[in-house]
């Protein structure tokens, strides 16, 4: 069965420094997203991505934030200048279309910023 | 803003009951919901869709209802065991590209 998939599972970095966090969606899908759960806390949005744009964004996802479709297939999430806040399991999701079909999610990348 | 709230935060029941968790949105204008099970540290595992104009949504042990005018919906699940517990979360799709606001959850234990 498709799945989305995430790479790394888990990555510690300092403060300040730079992440990339990797995602490849459902072959055939044509929406891409990414979310964020703070531990014990719900799941928030923080970006769309469509037709190779963002379509829209969160107040989380400010200039430190930048996503990209580099090669067709790979999905990535970039934190410029990371804080101990932006702690976090990361979640990639995909659709198909939009209104009427399942999002489906990875199994998350977990930051650790120390 | 939608807001998106799950009643109880958590349960736990014997094996063999059946049991509803609930899900509440303020606003009414959603273009879908969906019901995911996460397991601790793990990723979201989509349960069940149901679209606006559907009413609810059946698979196997899990019934997905859905009331789009009084902001609710409902997971039956039916015969519980073990292997169901986890934490259940209820997401409302919104605007052109359905991006999800969601629920805290409902943290489900089934005991043996």
């Amino acid at each position: 069965e498709p799945e989305v998939t995430q790479t790394p599972s888990h990555q510690v970095t300092q403060m300040g420094q730079e992440v990339i966090l990797r995602c490849v969606p459902i072959s055939n899908h044509l929406y891409f997203y990414w979310y964020r759960q703070i531990l014990g806390q719900k799941v928030e949005f923080l970006v769309s991505f469509y037709n190779n744009e963002i379509s829209e964004k969160s107040e989380i996802f400010d200039d430190q934030f930048s996503v990209e479709r580099p090669d067709g297939s790979n999905f990535t999430l970039k934190i410029r200048s990371t804080k101990l806040e932006d702690s976090a399991m990361y979640f990639c999701a995909s659709r198909a279309g939009t209104g009427t079909t399942e999002a489906f999610f990875g199994q998350g990348t977990r930051l650790t910023v120390v | 803003k939608q807001e998106v709230t799950q009643i109880p935060a958590a349960l736990s029941v014997p094996e063999g009951e059946n049991l509803v968790l609930n899900c509440s949105f303020t606003d009414s204008a959603i273009y879908n919901l969906q019901w995911f099970r996460q397991d601790p540290g793990k990723g979201l595992t989509s349960l069940l869709l149901i679209q606006s104009s559907q009413r609810e949504q059946t698979s196997g042990r899990l019934n997905a209802s859905l009331d789009k005018s009084s902001g609710r919906s409902t997971l039956y699940i039916a015969a519980s065991q073990p292997g169901d517990s986890a934490t259940y979360l209820c997401a409302v799709g919104l605007g052109g590209y359905s991006t999800l606001t969601f629920g805290k959850g409902t943290m489900l234990l089934v005991s043996p």
